[in-house]
């Protein structure tokens, strides 16, 4: 069983719409989840991360930990065609764990 | 951005032929990483190194192999390139590690493209 599953999408949205992300985990003892963004053709980078559980917001992106399903999202709001990207989730405890990535493309 | 460097950034190759994708960083960190994207699979970690000599398998080692003679070098061999090492590979580094309980931020190269016919 992977231990982190993502929606493998590809999403495509109208600009100014929210796009929701998701990811499931397989090992409650997971502490930090993270969401890279990978641009096209560039390396991810770190996006934001969350300890345990709630939220965290940052500007436009909020990325949010429920550890009773263990489901971790990430929402974008008025999102933007520079916000197209890969964005991957992924859980660390000893051991980073990536999600396959979903594909977002915010049309103009 | 940080100082990482991967060479070369595209190579075609045939089935059989070594090849030697190598990592470079202007960072100083400690711990360096390869991993494989595919489609479907997302990252993969196939090696990585906590220092100089001292390197340890992921989770997709088979086929591969590295080494790290310098805290700036890592490179990743394969001994006999296979159709399925089609990939983009990307190097990562950080300076905490990613075996301890930590946001396990990693900076990114920008990858290199392989194609095995």
């Amino acid at each position: 069983q992977k231990e982190v599953e993502q929606d493998p999408g590809p999403l495509s949205v109208p600009e100014g719409a929210i796009v929701s992300l998701n990811c499931t985990y397989s090992n409650s003892a997971f502490q930090y989840f993270m969401w890279y963004r990978q641009y096209s053709r560039k390396g991810p980078e770190l996006l934001m991360y969350t300890y345990s559980s709630g939220n965290k917001e940052d500007g436009r992106f909020t990325a949010q930990v429920d550890k009773s399903s263990k489901y971790i999202s990430l929402f974008i709001r008025d999102s933007q065609p520079s916000d197209s990207a890969t964005y991957l989730c992924a859980v660390n405890d000893y051991k980073l764990s990536f999600g396959a990535g979903t594909t977002v493309t915010v049309r103009a | 951005d940080a100082g990482i460097t991967q060479s070369p950034r595209h190579k075609v190759t045939e089935t059989g032929t070594p090849v030697t994708l190598r990592c470079h960083q202007t960072e100083n960190h400690r711990y360096m990483y390869w991993y494989r994207q595919d489609p479907g699979h997302g990252l993969r970690l196939i090696h990585y190194s906590y220092g100089v000599k001292d390197t340890d398998k992921g989770e997709v080692s088979d086929g591969y192999s590295v080494s790290r003679s310098k805290t700036e070098d890592f490179l990743l061999t394969l001994e006999s390139a296979t159709s399925s090492q089609t990939s983009v590979y990307f190097c990562a580094i950080s300076d905490r590690g990613d075996r301890v309980r930590n946001t396990g931020e990693l900076f990114f190269g920008e990858g290199s493209r392989l194609t095995v016919l």
